[in-house]
């Protein structure tokens, strides 16, 4: 069974910090990892999306690493923005479905 | 809109009734997956289906819970006699096909509220 987890849990910055929020999962099976972001109450945004076969995507501020030997993944988050909180998930494709971990609640302070 | 719609958006009920949820895919996707969601926790696994096929099904579906998607297009899951445990967020995604590199992306969600 693929584990997902999520360290840390909550995460407090001052605007302007870089964010680092990580993933670690215990299947290297996988087909891809997605990092999404949730606003409270809502539904799921895609930010990112990595394949097994890449080491790293890219869009705008936002850089995902994913080691898929070890097992980890990485969101860096740059120059942080109040709009950056939220709920961050990262999920791994394995077989057809997605195993989520629990996220990393962030609070960027203005 | 070219998105995965949910409806409703929100729904409360009373333990013991009965609520049913609609999920519209993406036009041309013919996977489309169900998940739940409770409060701190990241969304489980629940159902997939290749067209109007349901593919497999998590032991998190008990008897009460039933899903279909007749003629391969929306697909709505229905809870029977519905518990307070059963409050959570439910998600659809869809996706193309494939085991392979196929993105799901997901809809709004329904929140499900029993009291």
């Amino acid at each position: 069974k693929q584990e997902v987890t999520q360290i840390p849990a909550a995460l407090s910055v001052p605007e302007g910090e870089n964010l680092v929020l990580n993933c670690s999962f215990t299947d290297s099976a996988i087909y891809n990892l997605q990092w999404f972001r949730q606003d409270p109450g809502k539904g799921l945004t895609s930010l990112l999306l990595i394949q097994s076969s890449q080491r790293e995507q890219t869009s705008g501020r936002l850089n995902a690493s994913l080691d898929k030997s070890s097992g980890r993944s990485t969101l860096y988050i740059a120059a942080s923005q109040p709009g950056d909180s939220a709920t961050y998930l990262c999920a791994v494709k394995y077989d057809y479905k997605l195993s989520f971990g629990a996220g990393t609640t962030v609070t960027v302070r203005a | 809109d070219t998105g995965v719609s949910q409806n409703p958006r929100h729904k409360i009920t009373k333990r013991g009734q009965n609520v049913t949820f609609r999920c519209d895919p993406i036009s041309e996707h013919n996977r489309l997956y169900w998940y739940r969601q409770t409060l701190g926790q990241g969304p489980e696994f629940l159902t997939y289906f290749q067209n109007e096929a349901q593919l497999e099904k998590s032991r998190l579906l008990s008897d009460r819970f039933s899903a279909e998607r007749p003629k391969g297009s929306f697909s709505t899951l229905e809870i029977q006699r519905t518990e307070q445990g059963d409050s959570a967020m439910y998600l659809c995604a869809s996706s193309l096909p494939g085991r392979g590199s196929y993105e799901q992306y997901f809809g709004p969600g329904t929140r499900l509220t029993v009291t």
